[in-house]
């Protein structure tokens, strides 16, 4: 089984960077994804690790340790559209039937103010 | 190309009642999973399809069974809806190729389900 942890709530200023971690346990890793949803609407995905380092993308970036069970989601430059859950999902070794199943954290809500 | 779509949007049942809701994959997408998502226990996975058969299947009672057709359309039913079955019922289709390993999995919009 695994245990995805991330904080529920942040807030964070317009301009401003904000990270947002993810602690995981797992039995078998395979890939931990960032996904982002505005209310009453479906999640997006942002970023996806599977091997340990930073990955950059725009204003976004994911960073993963695999041998500390961590992530975390960089944002830069803060927009008041960025208001949204970010949702930690972590994809197990291969389950039943050869497909990987992610499991999702609870998400945390960020508040961008001006 | 289109994303991934499902109907209805929103659902408004009573306990006891039974419902079925639609998903239509990507076009080439070959995998179909459903989730729940409500504020208390975030989003949590019920099942995936792929080729017209169950992979794998979350925690939940029997109430909850699906299906997918040779087109890759996939439906979900819920039987004898309980008052906690109101939440937010999402699908995910991805390719289906190499077991997933490298592929992302793309939303629907979601059916909204309240059950009174």
């Amino acid at each position: 089984g695994q245990n995805i942890d991330q904080p529920t709530e942040m807030t964070a200023t317009e301009g401003a960077i904000v990270q947002i971690n993810c602690t995981y346990q797992t039995s078998g890793f395979n890939g931990l994804f960032w996904y982002q949803q505005h209310a009453g609407e479906a999640p997006t995905f942002l970023s996806y690790n599977v091997l340990d380092g930073l990955e950059e993308k725009g204003r976004f970036s994911s960073f993963l340790s695999r041998s500390k069970g961590y992530s975390y989601l960089l944002l830069k430059e803060l927009q008041m559209k960025d208001s949204a859950s970010y949702l930690c999902a972590v994809r197990d070794r291969e389950a039943s039937g050869g497909s990987y199943i992610p499991t999702f954290g609870r998400g945390t809500s960020l508040i961008v103010h001006p | 190309k289109a994303g991934v779509t499902q109907t209805p949007r929103y659902l408004i049942k009573t306990r006891g009642q039974q419902v079925t809701l639609s998903c239509s994959p990507i076009s080439g997408h070959r995998s179909v999973s459903w989730y729940q998502q409500t504020p208390g226990q975030g989003l949590q996975f019920l099942f995936e399809y792929f080729s017209e058969t169950q992979r794998n299947k979350g925690n939940f009672p029997g109430r909850f069974s699906g299906r997918q057709f040779s087109n890759s359309r996939s439906e979900m039913n819920v039987s004898t809806l309980e008052l906690g079955d109101s939440a937010l019922y999402l699908c995910a289709s991805r390719p289906g190729t190499s077991g997933g390993f490298q592929e992302t999995q793309y939303f629907g919009p979601g059916t909204r389900l309240l059950v009174l």
